[in-house]
Formats: structure tokens, sequence, C-alpha cells
């Protein structure tokens, strides 16, 4: 069974740093693309983040360029993304997803949970 | 980045009755297009992917249609479980990969 479990999430402050977490199983990790989704709470779904297999390829979205970073450790079956100079309106639940095989890249075919992320002072 | 203008906003529906979606891409996306169901307090579902492929597992009353910039969804028997949002996502590019707005649908 594919499980993604995230977690990392929490109250920061305006400027601040985190860093989210998403551990993978029940499927072959390296052969896929994973992402992030986001939610602020009572809105739409936003695309946050894409990284290929091998890490060789990333895409963001533009409000987030420049301030987040994903990356993955294939070893040890993790997501990650380190969240920098945050801002009030980067306020969601953080989720993990897989991406199905496919080209573009761009269907999550399984979902974690969701971290909360809150930025405010 | 390629918009997407799904309609309706919400709609009341019931049990029983044919739901009909539909999302509008800003320029042709080609079949590159997915609807999702989200349940609240949970995580989206991938229902239909590249326009009209039922994903393993979920009920064939569910159906999608389309291509180039005008995309349907539709259920055609309303049951309880189905009440819930429904989000269209285009990937026709990366970056941008982009969600409608969501329709929620509630009972009548």
């Amino acid at each position: 069974e594919v499980q993604l479990v995230e977690s990392g999430g929490g109250l920061v402050q305006p400027g601040g740093s985190l860093r989210l977490s998403c551990a993978a199983s029940g499927f072959t990790f390296t052969t896929y693309w994973m992402a992030w989704v986001r939610q602020a709470p009572g809105k739409g779904l936003e695309w946050v983040a894409n990284i290929k297999r091998d890490e060789t390829e990333k895409y963001y979205l533009d409000s987030v360029k420049g301030r987040f970073v994903i990356s993955r450790d294939n070893a040890k079956n993790s997501l990650s993304l380190q969240m920098n100079s945050l801002r009030a309106e980067d306020t969601a639940l953080y989720y993990c997803a897989r991406v199905r095989y496919g080209d573009p890249p761009g269907t999550f075919d399984y979902w974690g949970q969701g971290t909360l992320v809150t930025v405010s002072s | 980045d390629i918009q997407m203008t799904q309609s309706p906003s919400s709609l009341s529906a019931s049990v029983g009755d044919r739901v009909t979606i539909t999302c509008q891409a800003s320029q042709g996306i080609a079949n590159y297009l997915n609807w999702y169901q989200q349940k609240p307090g949970k995580a989206p579902k991938l229902l239909i992917y590249d326009a009209s492929n039922l994903e393993t597992g979920v009920p064939s009353r569910f159906s999608g249609s389309g291509s180039g910039t005008d995309f349907t969804f539709t259920i055609t028997s309303l049951q309880p479980e189905d009440f819930a949002t429904y989000y269209c996502q285009q990937y026709d590019h990366l970056p941008g990969l982009t969600f409608g707005g969501g329709t929620k649908v509630e009972i009548k």
C-alpha cells in the first residue's frame, strides 16, 4: 500500500524558515517524480514544486522560486521542502504527492494527509 | 501560466441527479487534464486522468471528456458519498501546473 506521511509543519514568524519532510513507502520511490502541493485555509489547491527521480530536474511555482528548495533522499525514501523567507501567504496545508508515470510529469496519483504551516507573528 | 476556469463554483443536487462540471483552459492543453475529488479534512483523490481515463477503482458513474481548451466532468447518478469538492488540473506545461478553483457539490 502506497503511503506518504508528511511532517515538519508548525507556526513560524514571517521571514523564518521551516523544513517539511515526507516519508514514502509501499512503492519504488526511486522510479517516481514527486511533488508538493499546498492548500491555504478554505481555499483551492496550488502546485508548489516537482522533482525528478534523480534530482536532475526541479520546477517551482513562481512565487516560491528562490525561497523554497525541493530535494529528495532516495536511500531513505524521503522527500523534503526547505522553506525560507516565509510569508503570511505561504500559510497552508502542504501535501506531499506522488507523480504518476507519464510525460509531462504532472498527475498526482497518491497524496499524503498534509502538514500545516502557519506563518504569523 | 495557463489559467483554468472551472464552473460552477458550487451546485446543489439530489441523490440520483446527473451533475456536470466544466473546466476551460486559457490556452490549448491537448488532453493534459485531470479531475480530483476532495472531501472535507481529507487529501484530494485522483478520479480522471488524461481528460477521460478513469483511475483504477473509481466508479464508472464518473467520467470526463474534452480536449484543447474545453473539458467536462460528469457524475451520471449522484451518490451520497459523492458530495465533495471537485478540482480540474492541467499539466501541459512544467513549470506552471495549475488547478481550477473547485466546484463544491452540496446536497439539495
